[in-house]
Formats: C-alpha cells, sequence, structure tokens
C-alpha cells in the first residue's frame, strides 16, 4: 500500500510567519504534488514535482515555493504566511508522470493562519 | 472561469439505489477524466477514470458514462451502499505534458438508511 504521511493534520500559525510543510512518501515515486482545497473551489493545484530537484508551477503558485532534495520529500513553503492561505493542504505522489495516473494523497494539513 | 463543473453541491440517494453524480467541462482538449472519492478528514481516493476514446468505463459497482458531445460525463454508483457516503471529485486532464489537472467543486453524496 502507498502511503504519503503529511507532517502535522493541524496547524496554527501567524500572519507573517514562515510555514514549512512536510510530505513523504514511501513507494518510491517520481511524482509529486501539493493542492489546496477550500469550501466551494475544490482542489487546486500548487506545485508538483517529476523529479529531484526539479519543480513546476500549478494553477495557483503566488505566495509559495516547493523543495524536493529527496525523492520521498516534498515540502511546501509559505514565506510569509498570510491569512488567504488559510486552508487545508494536500499532498499527493504518483508513480508516472503526467496527471492521468492515479495520485495517492496524503491525509491533509489544516492550516490556519491568524 | 470553472473548466470543469459539478452543479450539484450535494445529493442525497437511498441505500440500494442508484447514485448519480454529473460532472460538465467546458476545455475540449481535455481527454482524459477521473473521479476522486474524499471522506472526512483523509485524503482523496481514486475511484475511476476514463479516456475520450472510450464513452463508458466500469468498476464493479462504478460506472463512468462520457458523452463528448455534450462535454458531459456522470459516475453511476449501483447499488448505493453507506460507505458511499462522501465527496466526489471529478477530475479532467489534457494531452500535453504540460497539461494539468483541473478538479471540481465536489459533490456531497449522502447515502439514506
Amino acid at each position: 500500500d502507498v502511503k504519503v504521511t503529511q507532517s502535522s493534520r493541524y496547524l496554527v500559525k501567524r500572519t507573517g510567519e514562515k510555514v514549512f510543510l512536510e510530505c513523504v512518501q514511501d513507494m518510491d515515486h517520481e511524482n509529486m504534488f501539493w493542492y489546496r482545497q477550500d469550501p466551494g473551489l475544490g482542489l487546486r493545484l500548487i506545485y508538483f514535482s517529476y523529479d529531484v530537484k526539479m519543480k513546476e508551477k500549478g494553477d495557483i503558485p503566488e505566495g509559495y515555493s516547493v523543495s524536493r532534495e529527496k525523492k520521498e520529500r516534498f515540502s511546501l513553503i509559505l514565506e510569509s504566511a498570510s491569512t488567504n492561505q488559510t486552508s487545508m493542504y494536500l499532498c499527493a505522489s504518483s508513480l508516472l508522470t503526467g496527471f492521468r495516473n492515479e495520485q495517492f494523497f496524503g491525509p491533509g494539513t489544516r492550516l490556519t493562519v491568524l | 472561469d470553472q473548466q470543469v463543473k459539478q452543479n450539484s453541491p450535494s445529493l442525497s440517494v437511498q441505500e440500494g439505489r442508484i447514485s448519480i453524480l454529473n460532472c460538465d467541462y467546458t476545455n475540449s482538449m481535455f481527454d482524459y477524466f477521473l473521479w476522486y472519492k474524499k471522506y472526512p478528514a483523509e485524503g482523496p481516493t481514486f475511484l475511476i477514470s476514463i479516456s475520450s476514446i472510450k464513452d463508458k468505463n466500469e468498476d464493479g459497482r462504478f460506472t463512468v458514462f462520457l458523452n463528448k458531445s455534450a462535454k458531459h460525463l456522470s459516475l453511476h454508483i449501483v447499488p448505493s451502499q453507506p460507505g458511499d457516503s462522501a465527496v466526489y471529485f471529478c477530475a479532467a486532464s489534457g494531452m500535453g505534458r504540460g497539461d494539468k489537472i483541473i478538479f471540481g467543486k465536489g459533490t456531497r453524496l449522502h447515502i439514506l438508511p
């Protein structure tokens, strides 16, 4: 079974803080993704990575950056958290490149920015 | 501009009956469609997918139908079971490597006893 774990289930931060969300997958998947889920908006892709040290912007990358130093780990960074970044953040991985392939999601991190 | 639309935020269906979840898309370049299911406090899980070269794909109780001319797809669950109560997301992707995935807003399905 593929397992995708996220470092925290709940996180509360203050405006202006630097925030790190960590994601680890244990199935040697090439591809990793970060989404945010907001009520009435569904899932929106923030960033994704097809390989170590590689990253590509999704649909809403503004205010975020990512890091992929090791194949199994993909970090989402909020350089200076703002209240509009309060959301559920979901990490996913997939074996094959491209978005047609089944993605395996972590349980999510609910981030509140005060 | 919503490219993938799930116009019903919620749907209630009696246990044992058929559940039909609908999804419309506007981008004719989409050629691959996926359905994910999400329980509260868990990440989404992949359910079923369909390529645009097909008009139907079946997996157990789940069938997805694609009507390309109408830019419409639907997920049928027969028979509906209590464990099917969840949020269902429709998603679409294009052919090119640069094409990403677009999710709909989701439909919450309630299976009534």
